[in-house]
């Protein structure tokens, strides 16, 4: 089975904070994404990666950026965190990219 | 601008019954969809996708394409509660995109 994790579950920060949310994956996917998931506004991709140090924006890339060192960790940071970026954050990684396997989230809380 | 399109729901059924959840897609380039189910305070897991025009049968769950249309429908067939979840429709553009468009989903209730 497709094991895909996240650093925490729940996470609370103060505005202005530096925030890292970091997620790791087992399958060797090449694809590894980010998007944050809003009651109204559905799934939206934050960044996404197709290789080791390659990444691609998304649609809404503002506020954040991205690392990936490994092939299986993709890291999203948020330089300063606001409150408009209290959400939950998903990561997902692929072989091919429809068939996305899901973490289990964290909720991100700003206060 | 991609749009995939789907009712917010809910959308409630009574046990047994069959559940049909509509999608529509405005980029005509879309080649493959995908159907993934979300639970209440869960994340996303894929159930069917679909590539070619027709049905596409798996167990209890039937995905339909008519790229003519730019529809696509999931059903289920003898609903059960434990199918009681949001539906979430994707579309990819092919070979070289590397993004899944969403739809917002669909909240299905069955009802016991």
């Amino acid at each position: 089975d497709v094991k895909v994790t996240q650093s925490s579950r729940y996470l609370v920060k103060r505005t202005g904070e530096k925030v890292f949310l970091e997620c790791v994956q087992d399958m060797d996917h090449e694809n590894m994404f980010w998007y944050r998931q809003d009651p109204g506004l559905g799934l939206r991709l934050i960044y996404f990666s197709y290789d080791v140090k390659m990444k691609e924006k998304g649609d809404i890339p503002e506020g954040y950026s991205v690392s990936r060192e490994k092939k299986e960790r993709f890291s999203l940071i948020l330089e300063s965190a606001s409150t408009n970026q209290t959400s939950m954050y998903l990561c997902a990684s692929s072989f091919t990219v429809g068939e996305q396997y899901f973490g289990p989230g964290t909720r991100l809380t700003v206060t | 601008q991609k749009e995939v399109e789907q009712n917010s729901g809910p959308l409630s059924v009574p046990e047994g019954a069959i559940a049909s959840l509509n999608c529509t897609y405005s980029d005509r380039g879309s080649q493959s969809f995908f159907w993934y189910r979300q639970y209440s305070g869960k994340s996303p897991e894929l159930i069917m996708f679909i590539y070619s025009n027709g049905d596409k049968e798996d167990g209890r769950f039937t995905a339909q394409l008519n790229k003519a249309s730019q529809y696509v429908s999931l059903l289920i067939r003898d609903s059960q509660p434990s199918d009681s979840a949001t539906y979430l429709c994707a579309a990819h553009s092919g070979a070289g995109s590397y993004q899944l468009t969403f739809g917002k989903g669909t909240k299905l209730s069955v009802i016991p």
